[in-house]
């Protein structure tokens, strides 16, 4: 069992439109949760990160953990054709026992004007 | 900009020749780390630096594989006698380490085709 689980889609949704996206994990060391956008043959770049249980907005993204379930989501409200990318969660341990970063496999989100 | 920066940008390699990629960090970063990614897959951990210290590496990482950090600021990913299952997107990534702030920042990657 790979220790973060995403579902890859693709998924096709309407511009305006609310997007859902999830990742579960096995790992209860996991601590601080990312969000990564990745544009074709670019490289992964940070959109949002939270710690432990709880809600984090920034602009039209809202990042959920739910710690009790170990499943995290990011929602994009208003999506926008420029939100066409793939979507990457990672995650990592407490800080100061940290190392590396486990990502899920993406879920690839097109946006249809 | 100071971003992560990687170079090259592509690099298209005969089998079994020697390809060294290098990265240059955020400049205050402490943490950099290299990973591999796939096509259609998320990027796959393969070794990480604190300061000039390499402090882990994947078993991913075969004896082919060499990285290194020589003054704790840009680092480079050689990989000698490339094979076909090397051609991967080269990703490097940095952090600030013991600050309460894990997130990593990723650069634009190298992309490596062995023909």
């Amino acid at each position: 069992q790979k220790e973060v689980e995403q579902d890859p889609g693709p998924l096709s949704v309407p511009e305006g439109a609310i997007v859902s996206l999830n990742c579960t994990y096995s790992n209860s060391a996991f601590q601080y949760f990312m969000w990564y956008r990745q544009y074709s043959r670019k490289g992964p770049e940070l959109l949002m990160y939270t710690y432990s249980s709880g809600n984090k907005e920034d602009g039209r993204f809202t990042a959920q953990v739910d710690k009790s379930s170990k499943y995290i989501s990011l929602f994009i409200r208003d999506s926008q054709p420029s939100d066409s990318a793939t979507y990457l969660c990672a995650m990592t341990p407490i800080p100061n026992t940290g190392n590396q970063f486990y990502f899920g496999t993406g879920t690839s989100l097109t946006v249809i004007p | 900009d100071t971003g992560v920066s990687q170079n090259p940008r592509h690099k298209i390699t005969k089998r079994g020749q020697n390809v060294t990629f290098r990265c240059d960090p955020i400049s205050e970063h402490n943490r950099l780390y290299w990973y591999r990614q796939t096509l259609g897959q998320g990027p796959e951990f393969l070794t990480y630096f604190q300061n000039e210290a390499q402090l882990e590496k994947s078993r991913l990482l075969s004896d082919r594989f060499s990285a290194e950090r020589p003054k704790g600021s840009f680092s480079t990913l050689e990989i000698q006698r490339t094979e076909q299952g090397d051609s991967a997107m080269y990703l490097c990534a940095s952090s600030l380490y013991g600050l309460g702030q894990p997130e990593a920042f990723f650069g634009q990657g190298t992309r490596l085709t062995v023909v």
